[in-house]
Parts: C-alpha cells; sequence; structure tokens
C-alpha cells in the first residue's frame, strides 16, 4: 500500500533563513508523480512544487526546491529565504492511479512556523 | 479563470437537517472531488467525479450523497449527520482524470454538526 509519511509535525524558521520539510513515502510503482501542497491558516491548499519520479532533476519554483531521492523514496522540500507569508500547513502528496482516475495520498502535514 | 468556488462557507446544521454544499468550476476541467479535513489533519478523499459520472467512493456513509449535474457543477447533499462529521469539506478539480496535471482546491466550506 503507498503511504507518505512526514515526520515533522511543526517546524520553525527564521524570517530570511533556510528550512526543508522531510517527506518519505512508500510504493512498489516505478512511475509516479510527488507534490507538496500549502495550505495557509483559514487560506486554500494550493500547489507549491511537483516532481515526476522518472525526472532526475530536481524541481525547482523560485524560493522552493525539492531534493528527491528515488532510491531512498525521500521527497523534502526546501524553502529559501524564508517570508512570514510562507507559514503555513505543509502537506506531501503522492499520487496514484486507480479506478481510471487520479487520487492522492497525503501525509500527516507539517506546519511550518516563520519569525519575524 | 483558475478558481475553484464553494458555497456556503460555513454550515450549521442539526442532526436531523437536510443541508448541501455546492461546487463549481469554469476551468473545463472533467475531474472533480470531495475532500473532508479535520482540523490538523490531511484530507481524506471521500469521492472522485470523472467526465460527470461517480468513479470513485470512498466507503463513505449513505448520509453523505454526491452529486454532479453538469462539468462544472458538484453537489455534495447532506441529511441526518453526526457530530464527528464535522469538518472542513473541500473540493477540488483537475484538468482530466487521467492527466499528470494538479489539483485546485476551493477554499472549502466549515460545517458543524449541533
Amino acid at each position: 500500500a503507498q503511504t507518505v509519511t512526514q515526520s515533522q509535525p511543526e517546524m520553525s524558521v527564521q524570517e530570511a533563513e533556510t528550512v526543508t520539510l522531510s517527506c518519505t513515502y512508500d510504493t512498489s510503482e516505478s512511475d509516479y508523480y510527488l507534490f507538496w501542497y500549502k495550505q495557509p491558516p483559514s487560506r486554500q491548499m494550493i500547489l507549491v512544487i511537483r516532481q515526476e519520479a522518472y525526472k532526475q532533476q530536481n524541481a525547482t519554483e523560485n524560493r522552493f526546491s525539492v531534493n528527491f531521492q528515488k532510491a531512498a523514496k525521500s521527497f523534502s522540500l526546501k524553502i529559501s529565504d524564508s517570508q512570514l507569508g510562507d507559514a503555513a500547513m505543509y502537506f506531501c502528496a503522492y499520487r496514484i492511479f486507480t479506478s481510471g482516475t487520479y487520487k492522492y495520498i497525503f501525509g500527516t502535514g507539517t506546519r511550518l512556523k516563520v519569525l519575524a | 479563470d483558475t478558481e475553484v468556488t464553494q458555497t456556503p462557507k460555513h454550515l450549521v446544521m442539526g442532526m436531523t437537517n437536510k443541508k448541501s454544499l455546492k461546487c463549481e468550476q469554469h476551468m473545463g476541467h472533467r475531474a472533480m472531488y470531495w475532500y473532508k479535513q479535520k482540523a490538523k489533519k490531511p484530507p481524506e478523499l471521500m469521492f472522485v467525479y470523472s467526465y460527470e459520472k461517480l468513479s470513485i467512493n470512498e466507503s463513505v456513509p449513505s448520509r453523505f450523497s454526491p452529486e454532479c449535474p453538469n462539468s462544472s457543477l458538484l453537489n455534495l447533499h447532506l441529511h441526518a449527520l453526526q457530530p464527528e462529521d464535522s469538518a472542513l469539506y473541500l473540493c477540488a478539480s483537475s484538468q482530466d482524470p487521467s492527466s499528470y496535471n494538479e489539483q485546485f482546491f476551493g477554499p472549502g466550506t466549515r460545517l458543524t454538526v449541533l
């Protein structure tokens, strides 16, 4: 069964510093997609970054980048130059194909606090 | 328009009430999803509609009844709910059920069952 684990329930980072959020997953598939979603307090969930498993190159979106280690089944998110607006719940997600459609398996989330 | 809208934002209902949640998107997406999210927990998938047909039901109790009247609209009908059903209900959509594309989430309806 596919599972996604986020071992850090809460993290803090000083404004302008760098923080890394961890995510590990379990799968027997060879081709799949991984995502990081951000859910700010009382606001809707938005996609931060995604990674295709067949791509060796790590995805990057501005201040956000991932460290994708396929063999270790690890998918961590690095946030550089942290800003107050980065404070949110971050969910790692794995997408599986079942019953003719895709569905997401979410990790338990990491709450990120950004300190001024 | 890259937005998923949900109404109402908040809903309080008694255990004998019947109410409905509404979700709308005008991005031409053909897959729509209902999730339930308890506080400080990840979203839990409830239903998936693919081309207006129910493709996944994650063993959700029958007091929750989904409906997809057309490709832009998704409803969740609620009847005889329990207090433990109180949660944030999220709707999401994606371009195609079998595509690579991400899911876009709505802001949610915060439901309280008394």
